[in-house]
């Protein structure tokens, strides 16, 4: 079954241990990416990453790393974590393409992990 | 300014009604346009693309003006399994960033 997979879906913290949050595609995806939900913000872009070794800031980078040493993984670091990362997160995939106007740009996202710094 | 701004709502709605929902995008760089659906805090989920010509699936409709930089929805016969929350999602410069409205509500009401 082609899915994107999140570890832990639930984490409670504490500030500054640090933690990484797994996230995992099987479609051999090029494209993938972190967001954070909070009330009223929407899904805002943490980083992204276009492929293997290739990655870039979104919206909302600080406090966050990632990296992508394999196609299929992007794992989410938070080195110090503190009261206002706690959110929802969600990890996706899509294939990378220039072609316009179609449906290849789909991102199938995780279940989102739920994430709550004390 | 945000890149992308949605009316919240909530619609609230009954079954069988037309509602439509609209978008606006600020950075005329963007290159393609859908729209999601998120229910209940899960992970969203596309609902379709849309395309400059405009596109419809059954009883879904999506359009797009590049020139006023403005996009919609309309769901017609509306269904309670309809009740969501419908997300407006811009790609700047294919492939790279992505923004994220932040999602109108819509409840059907039998």
């Amino acid at each position: 079954e082609a899915q994107v997979t999140q570890n832990p879906r639930y984490l409670i913290t504490v500030t500054g241990k640090k933690l990484t949050v797994t996230c995992s595609q099987n479609m051999n995806h090029e494209y993938m990416s972190w967001y954070r939900q909070d009330p009223g913000l929407g899904l805002r872009q943490i980083y992204y990453s276009m492929n293997v070794e290739v990655t870039d800031k979104g919206d909302v980078p600080e406090g966050y790393k990632v990296s992508r040493k394999e196609k299929r993984n992007f794992p989410l670091i938070l080195e110090s974590p503190s009261p206002n990362q706690t959110s929802l997160y969600f990890c996706a995939s899509s294939l990378f393409t220039s072609k316009r106007e179609d449906s290849y740009n789909e991102q199938f996202f995780g279940p989102g992990t739920r994430l709550t710094v004390l | 300014r945000k890149e992308v701004e949605q009316d919240p709502g909530p619609f609230n709605v009954p079954e069988g009604a037309t509602v439509a929902f609209n978008c606006t995008y600020s950075n005329s760089a963007s290159q393609s346009f859908f729209w999601y659906r998120q229910d209940c805090r899960k992970e969203p989920k596309l609902l379709m693309s849309v395309y400059s010509s405009g596109n419809e699936d059954g009883r879904f409709t999506a359009q797009l003006n590049r020139a006023s930089q403005y996009i919609s929805l309309l769901i017609r016969d509306s269904k309670l399994s309809d009740s969501a929350t419908y997300l407006c999602v811009v790609n700047i410069a294919f492939g790279n960033q992505f923004y994220f409205g932040t999602g109108t509500s819509l409840t059907v009401i039998p």
